[in-house]
């Protein structure tokens, strides 16, 4: 079974537009982390936000804030306000205390902005 | 700030041949690890390590050999290299315990003809 699932393989948003980037999770652990990554074409994986799954507040961090929704076992990004420079892969991913805090990835989801 | 440093950027090598990529960070993390990121795929770690002389393994450790003598330093090697090995790599380091952000190097593309 996949640990992190991410079910929109390429989405298009108008630049300006919010758009959500959807994410789903499964753990047996209690305490865990999660996080998305952006990768542009350059190659190389930023970090976007993190919400550990004790925090009760959903994170943000400027444009980009996590709906964390932690019954539904979601995880989903909202970039708002989009720019053409959003244009990349998003990977989400979580990390496992069991698993020796390894990085789980989805298998992200190619973002195209329009102008 | 440098960060986490891989080398090289890109390499070509043969079937059967051996090389190691290395990765350098400057930020004191217990944490590094490896990943291969492939089309259409997240990225999978590789191996893994909590502190010097400590090492193990992860989702995809076939065919890769790690090393841990100090802190900073934590280069994967590919002791026989096969077209399968055909990737690109990503070192990723972290303050221990981790449950907060990785960093990331720039990656390394590998091609195995």
């Amino acid at each position: 079974a996949q640990k992190i699932t991410q079910t929109q393989p390429g989405m298009f948003v108008q630049e300006k537009e919010a758009v959500t980037l959807d994410c789903t999770y499964d753990t047996s652990d209690q305490s865990y982390g999660l996080f998305w990554y952006k990768q542009p074409s350059s190659g190389e994986m930023i970090f976007l936000i993190y919400q550990g799954s004790y925090d009760e507040q959903n994170a943000t961090e400027g444009r980009y804030s996590l709906n964390f929704q932690k019954a539904r076992k979601s995880a989903n990004l909202v970039i708002s306000a989009s720019q053409l420079g959003d244009s990349a892969m998003y990977f989400c991913a979580m990390t496992e205390p069991h698993a020796g805090n390894m990085l789980t990835f989805g298998g992200g989801t190619r973002l195209m902005v329009k102008p | 700030n440098a960060g986490v440093t891989q080398t090289p950027k890109f390499h070509i090598l043969k079937t059967g041949q051996s090389m190691t990529l290395q990765c350098a960070q400057d930020m004191n993390h217990g944490y590094l690890s490896w990943y291969r990121q492939d089309p259409g795929m997240g990225l999978r770690r590789i191996h893994y390590s909590v502190a010097a002389g400590i090492t193990d393994k992860g989702e995809v450790p076939d065919g890769y050999n790690v090393s841990r003598s100090n802190t900073e330093d934590f280069p994967l090697r590919l002791e026989s290299a096969a077209p399968s090995q055909t990737s690109v790599y990503f070192c990723a380091s972290s303050s221990l315990p981790v449950l907060g952000e990785l960093f990331f190097g720039e990656g390394s593309r590998l091609t195995v003809l």
